[in-house]
């Protein structure tokens, strides 16, 4: 089945700089990788997608890039606020989180500080 | 507002007892899915129904089991609790055509 590595697990940066978190995957079949985001004592909500069709997209203050060769794919914030503090988490699936449902990592724990 | 609704929030059950969490999804969203999310780790797949029917499985064993209504709410069911079913419960479910699922808020159980 599909494996999902996300790196780093916590990460703090300073308020308005960039924060940048990578995911890896095993199964080459993938090719639907969300970004979600969870608050203390929420669910996690999407932020962003993407397809394998496609190597990168945008969304404001937030990016996904994905290389499909190398297996891996990435969640750019750019001018970093407090609201951004929270565990972000990277999945992967094939379908689109059809029959197999989504795989996700363990999460990154994002600090903003002031 | 998410637009998937669990309840209840949170519940405390001893082992070897059964449990029940329900779901209310968005009209339209035929697709739900559970997930069991443990403490600082991330959501596991639990199973996927569409329309009714049960089309995939992750690697939970059969006591989880669970059942969709036509009127797009969900539930899951757990028997023989042990204490590793201590978790969070997400529910997550999205409409035909669409990749990205909402989830709820959970249900948060300690067993004991």
């Amino acid at each position: 089945g599909e494996n999902v590595e996300q790196h780093p697990s916590t990460l703090s940066v300073q308020e308005g700089d960039s924060a940048v978190i990578k995911c890896t995957y095993s199964d080459s079949a993938s090719n639907y990788f969300p970004w979600y985001k969870q608050e203390l004592g929420k669910g996690p909500q999407l932020i962003i997608d993407i397809r394998s069709n496609v190597g990168e997209k945008k969304d404001q203050r937030i990016a996904v890039t994905l290389n499909k060769t190398a297996k891996h794919f990435s969640l750019h914030i750019t001018e970093t606020q407090p609201e951004d503090s929270a565990v972000y988490f990277c999945a992967a699936s094939t379908t689109g989180g059809g029959a197999d449902g989504l795989t996700f990592g363990k999460g990154t724990h994002l600090i903003i500080q002031p | 507002e998410t637009g998937v609704t669990q309840s209840p929030t949170h519940l405390i059950k001893t082992r070897g007892q059964q449990v029940t969490l329900r779901c209310s999804s968005q009209s339209g969203h035929n697709t739900v899915s559970w997930y069991q999310q443990a403490l600082g780790q991330g959501p596991q797949f639990i199973f996927q129904y569409y329309r009714e029917e049960e089309n995939g499985r992750g690697n939970f064993p059969p006591r989880f089991s669970g059942l969709q209504f036509p009127n797009y709410s969900s539930e899951l069911n757990v028997n023989a609790l042990e204490l590793d079913d201590s978790a969070l419960y997400l529910c997550a479910s999205r409409p035909q055509g669409a990749d990205g699922y909402t989830f709820g808020s959970g249900t948060r159980l300690t067993v004991v």
